[in-house]
């Protein structure tokens, strides 16, 4: 199986600054990297998918880069609406993983 | 509107079975594929496994084959995940997503359905 790892898995700033969440495959997954925002007692929300490419919805202020086993979340201007754990996810190959997530939490 | 509503809290004794649902809203429910994931506390979320819409055709993650079954009901738009033989491994959050293929991101996900396992 692909190992998804996300070695942050805390992270703190204030609104209006930027922060960065990486992931990394255990091999090349090409651009088959999905990011995925969960909030306290919310369903999950996709936020990017193809490693770079915002789903409809998703705030301009978010923006992912990376392809084969590297990969970047980045969220400028932030807001205090952004606290919550963000997870990556591969959907290269079956079984599909996920890295095991960072929390973000806004000061 | 996308929904997925899952169905609630479940309590229930080793080695017996549980089936979970996920009704569906605001889409044509044979179009598209449902996966089912698996969260403990603290632990990474793992894919299960996912199923057609339209066919009823599955797919599963090779660790938790023989553990669920997934199912579902066209008439009702719904989508269902037996788990058997249950242990404390198996106490958990399950979550459906739906997804455009069957190798797509999740798009859309249900609110999660607790399960656990205690004499």
């Amino acid at each position: 199986d692909v190992q998804m790892t996300q070695s942050l898995s805390y992270l703190a700033a204030s609104p209006g600054e930027s922060v960065s969440i990486s992931c990394k495959a255990s091999k090349s997954i090409s651009n088959y990297l999905a990011w995925y925002q969960q909030k306290p007692g919310e369903a999950y929300k996709f936020l990017i998918y193809s490693g770079s490419t915002l789903q409809s919805g998703t705030p301009s202020r978010f923006s992912g880069s990376g392809s084969g086993t590297d990969f970047t979340l980045t969220i400028r201007s932030l807001e205090p609406e952004d606290c919550g754990l963000y997870y990556c996810q591969q959907y290269y190959e079956k079984p599909f993983t996920f890295g095991s997530g960072t929390k973000l939490e806004i000061k | 509107e996308v929904q997925l509503q899952q169905s609630g809290a479940e309590l229930v004794k080793p080695g017996a079975s549980v089936k979970l649902s996920c009704k569906t809203s605001g889409y044509t429910f044979s179009n598209y594929y449902m996966s089912w994931l698996k969260q403990m506390p603290g632990q990474n979320i793992e894919w299960i496994g996912n199923i057609f819409g339209g066919n009823g055709g599955t797919g599963y993650n090779q660790k938790f084959k023989g553990k669920a079954t997934l199912t579902v009901d066209k008439s009702s738009s719904t989508a269902y995940m037996d788990l058997s033989s249950l242990t404390s491994e198996d106490s958990a959050v399950y979550f459906c997503a739906r997804q455009g293929r069957s190798s797509y991101p999740f798009a859309y996900w249900g609110q999660g359905t607790l399960v656990t396992v205690s004499s």
